[in-house]
């Protein structure tokens, strides 16, 4: 198994282009998460879903659009990017949203110029 | 506010001490909170999880304590060795009408020297 895969590792892009940010797993996992992660303040949730067709708003979900087609992947869209998206995002998933370990993938950094 | 603070954003012992990483929350009621390794330039690693009701849960070298009236738990690493330099993270369990997401703290950065 390769685990959860992310795609690509580092990215930078000028203010108000678009991008989408790739995530896949290969353990039939039901539920996947997008965070992003900036010093001094944790993870925070973006989007999540907990099966394919089905997804809902975290903490932090402006700017950002996901899309949940298959059990398998569950891109993030940057529809206009601002430098407050500079940020290194992680995709996660588990079996399924009750269960309590989350699988990490490596992350991607982005730079928004 | 809900928050959730881990003691100091870095932290240095001795090799062969022990690590003690604490988490603090307000307002949250946790049915767990789990423990996460992070290495530079990677993602997340579960490391332990202790339920409410359980006060202490032990892996080889490590042990994590949990005290609801407190709202706090301590995250231990005994013999502590370079190799355990990393960041270390706690996550808690947020729950709504239709199931739980995860909620970190900051995360304390570990280094063991040597």
């Amino acid at each position: 198994n390769a685990g959860v895969t992310q795609t690509p590792k580092f990215q930078v892009l000028k203010t108000g282009q678009s991008m989408t940010l790739q995530c896949a797993q290969d353990m039939n996992h039901e539920y996947m998460s997008w965070y992003r992660q900036d010093p001094g303040m944790g993870l925070r949730l973006i989007h999540y879903s907990v099966g394919a067709g089905i997804t809902d708003q975290g903490e932090v979900p402006n700017g950002y659009n996901v899309s949940r087609s298959t059990t398998e992947d569950f891109p993030l869209r940057l529809l206009s990017a601002a430098p407050s998206q500079t940020s290194v995002y992680f995709c996660a998933s588990s079996f399924d949203r009750g269960q309590e370990t989350q699988y990490f993938g490596p992350g991607t950094r982005l730079l928004v110029l | 506010s809900q928050k959730i603070e881990q003691n100091s954003e870095a932290l240095n012992i001795q090799e062969g001490k022990t690590a003690t990483l604490t988490c603090n929350y307000t307002n949250y009621s946790p049915a767990y909170l789990q423990w996460y390794r992070q290495d530079p330039g990677r993602g997340p690693v579960f490391l332990l999880l202790i339920r409410e009701n359980e006060k202490e849960k032990r892996k080889e070298r490590l042990k994590v304590t949990f005290d609801t009236t407190l709202k706090q738990s301590l995250f231990h690493i005994t013999a502590s060795q370079p190799a355990d330099s990393a960041t270390y993270l706690c996550a808690l369990d947020e729950r709504d009408n239709y199931g739980q997401n995860f909620v970190f703290g900051p995360g304390t950065r570990l280094s063991v020297l040597p």
